[in-house]
This record gives C-alpha cells, structure tokens and sequence, in this order.
C-alpha cells in the first residue's frame, strides 16, 4: 500500500501568515489522485481539495493544492483564525485509501 | 444537502463484535456513490476500512479483511459496518463518508473516485471490559 508522509507534524503559524503543508507518497499517486481534508474536533472532516488541485465546493480562494508524483503540498495564504485545525492528505489511486498522519496548525 | 449521521455503541468488550449503522438523509443512498467507513485511533492517522454500493457490493482494505462486513439497506437509508474479534487497537473514532460523484478510471475500472465529500460526525468506540 501507499505510505503517505505529512510534514512537519505541527505547524506553529500566526493569522495573516502563509501555511504549507506538504505530503509525500512512497510511491508515485496514480493520476494524481490527491484529496486534502481539515479537521476540527467534534465536526465531521471537511473536503478542501481533490485530484492534487481541484478546490471543493464552496473553498475559499486562500486554499491551494499542487504537485504530482510523489510530492504534493497544500498552501493556505493569509491565514484566518477559522483554518488552524488539522489538515490530512488522502491518496486513491490505489487500493487501499491511505491517509497521511496529519500535520496541526497552530496559532 | 446530504447528512450523515453514525450510531452505536461506544463501548465494546475485547473478542466482541462492532455493529455502527449510518444512516443518510437529505439525499438517496442508491445513487451513483459508494458508501465507506474510516476510522482514526487516538494519536494516529485515518483509516479506510471499506466501502459499500447501493447494490450490495462491496470493497475492503486488505488488513480488516477477515474481520469486517459493511452492508446496506435502502429501504432505510442506512448502511453498517460490522467489525468482529475487537481489541484496544480497534479503540477509535469511526467515520461513515460519502465517495465523490467524480467519474474516473481507478482500480481498474471507471467508477466515482473514491475521495469523500461528505461525512458524518464520527462516534467514539472503545474496546474495554
């Protein structure tokens, strides 16, 4: 299966400041099939971006995907105090789904 | 918009079986979407267990192969899973998802690709006597 490597693990950051989050696949993601989601305790995972670059429904403009391959990354400019959550990636371009450990975004 | 909401018990006894049902409402369950569960244990990343069609087919990962069930039922809108021979690994919180209505090639066929967009709260299970 596809072991999918999020760094850093936390990511100390300040509203207004750029975030990038990066995810790197063990192997290379089949179409680049990439989605990225955004945690919050106690609400169901929020979908923010599939195959490596398309935004969701309803996804603010600040939330950028990119990459392919191997390495992917997601990019929040200016950050707003809604976004520090958790952020995890997802491969399906091969069976099984993997997901990414998660990296945290603080204040 | 489509809601999915999990239920079930939060706890379960070691070697016992896990029985969660998802129930979906403002939306049909027997559309072009499959249906999937995922869990994340405390401190560590998410993990797919498998997904159900409205039909009745199913696709599961490998490592809970032997030991899981997922199945629907359209009359009521809801779809399970079912998990035998639980331990304190199993401890975590359980998703039911929603595979996007993305048409592509994947696993060998053309299919929705299998990103979610749209998931229930999560419920809490804990494997302890």
């Amino acid at each position: 299966e596809i072991v999918l490597t999020q760094s850093p693990d936390t990511l100390s950051l300040s509203p207004g400041e750029r975030a990038t989050l990066s995810c790197r696949a063990s192997q290379s993601v089949t179409s680049n099939y990439l989605a990225w989601y955004q945690h919050k305790p106690g609400l169901a995972p929020r979908l923010l971006i599939h195959g490596a670059s398309n935004k969701a429904t309803g996804i603010p403009d600040r939330f950028t995907g990119s990459g392919s391959g191997t390495d992917f990354s997601l990019t929040i400019t200016r950050l707003e105090p809604e976004d520090f959550a958790v952020y995890s990636c997802q491969q399906y371009g091969s069976s099984p789904i993997t997901f990414g450990q998660g990296t945290r975004l603080d204040i | 918009q489509v809601q999915l909401q999990e239920s079930g018990p939060g706890l379960v006894k070691p070697s016992g079986t896990l029985s969660l049902t998802c129930t979906v409402s403002s939306g049909s369950i027997s559309t072009t979407n499959w249906w999937s569960w995922v869990r994340q244990p405390p401190g560590k990343g998410l993990e797919w267990i498998g997904e159900v069609y409205y039909t009745g087919s199913t696709k599961y990962n490998p490592f809970f192969k032997n030991r899981v069930t997922i199945s629907v039922d359209k009359s009521r809108s809801q779809f399970s899973l079912n998990l035998t021979s639980m331990t304190a690994a199993d401890t975590a919180v359980y998703y039911c998802a929603r595979t996007s209505g993305f048409f592509g090639f994947v696993w060998g066929s053309y299919r929705p690709t299998p990103f979610f967009d749209y998931w229930g709260q999560g419920s809490l299970v804990t494997v302890s006597s």
